[in-house]
């Protein structure tokens, strides 16, 4: 296992639900990201956040929902979600400075919505 | 135009042998070319990181970037079962090291 843990590692939710994945960096790292990876897809980055401000948000549908209380931990909270959004959602962390652009990433949560 | 083209495979190969894996990008902006492995059910793990052009080695894993290109490559010396996985590529540039990632690999070593 990596600096990153996440939990749960799996899930199934039905439709209606409003669940929560959490993610937590043991790196001291300065800068946190949330991706989903579907099969035969590469990752889609979905959120950035750097010193716990979102900095990006890619067009992500409003069921998903980050959050960032501090700089080692991160959330996402899922609400209505539909079917196609089943895949593995990774969490991801970097320090950003000069010549460093390594992301470590969590074991991820395979996400079922049924 | 994808930025990132990785050839998703499947390649199979004996123990021993000599991998190569690619990717061929389109923006010639990136600067920072990073290979994951990916073990089915687990998070990426990051296996080399090389900043611009040039060749890195470690152990029996080099990286190779040729920006001109604009193809990067990753060699598996002495091939093991225990390779097997899906390699992806990642590269990125500008801030908050956010990266764009090929559709990976998948490799299969066999005994």
């Amino acid at each position: 296992e990596t600096g990153v843990t996440q939990t749960p590692r799996h899930l199934v939710m039905g439709m209606t639900n409003k669940k929560s994945l959490k993610c937590e960096q043991h790196l001291g790292h300065n800068a946190m990201y949330w991706y989903k990876q579907s099969a035969k897809k590469p990752l889609e980055l979905m959120f950035v956040y750097s010193l716990e401000e979102r900095v990006e948000n890619n067009s992500v549908p409003s069921r998903f929902s980050p959050e960032c209380p501090n700089s080692s931990h991160l959330f996402l909270h899922l609400h209505t979600l539909q079917p196609e959004d089943s895949a593995l959602y990774l969490c991801a962390s970097s320090q950003i400075r000069d010549y460093s652009y390594e992301q470590y990433f969590g074991p991820g949560t395979r996400l079922t919505v049924t | 135009q994808k930025e990132v083209e990785q050839d998703p495979g499947p390649l199979s190969v004996p123990e021993g042998a000599i991998v190569s894996l690619n990717c061929t990008y389109s923006n010639s902006a990136f600067q920072y070319f990073m290979w994951y492995r990916q073990y089915s059910r687990k998070g990426p793990e990051l296996l080399m990181y090389t900043y611009s052009s040039g060749n890195k080695e470690d152990g029996r894993f080099t990286a190779q970037v040729d920006k001109s290109s604009k193809y990067i490559s990753l060699f598996i010396r002495d091939s093991q079962p225990s390779d097997s996985a899906t390699y992806l590529c990642a590269m990125g540039s500008g801030g908050y090291n956010k990266l764009i990632f090929g559709a990976g690999t998948r490799l299969a070593v066999h005994p």
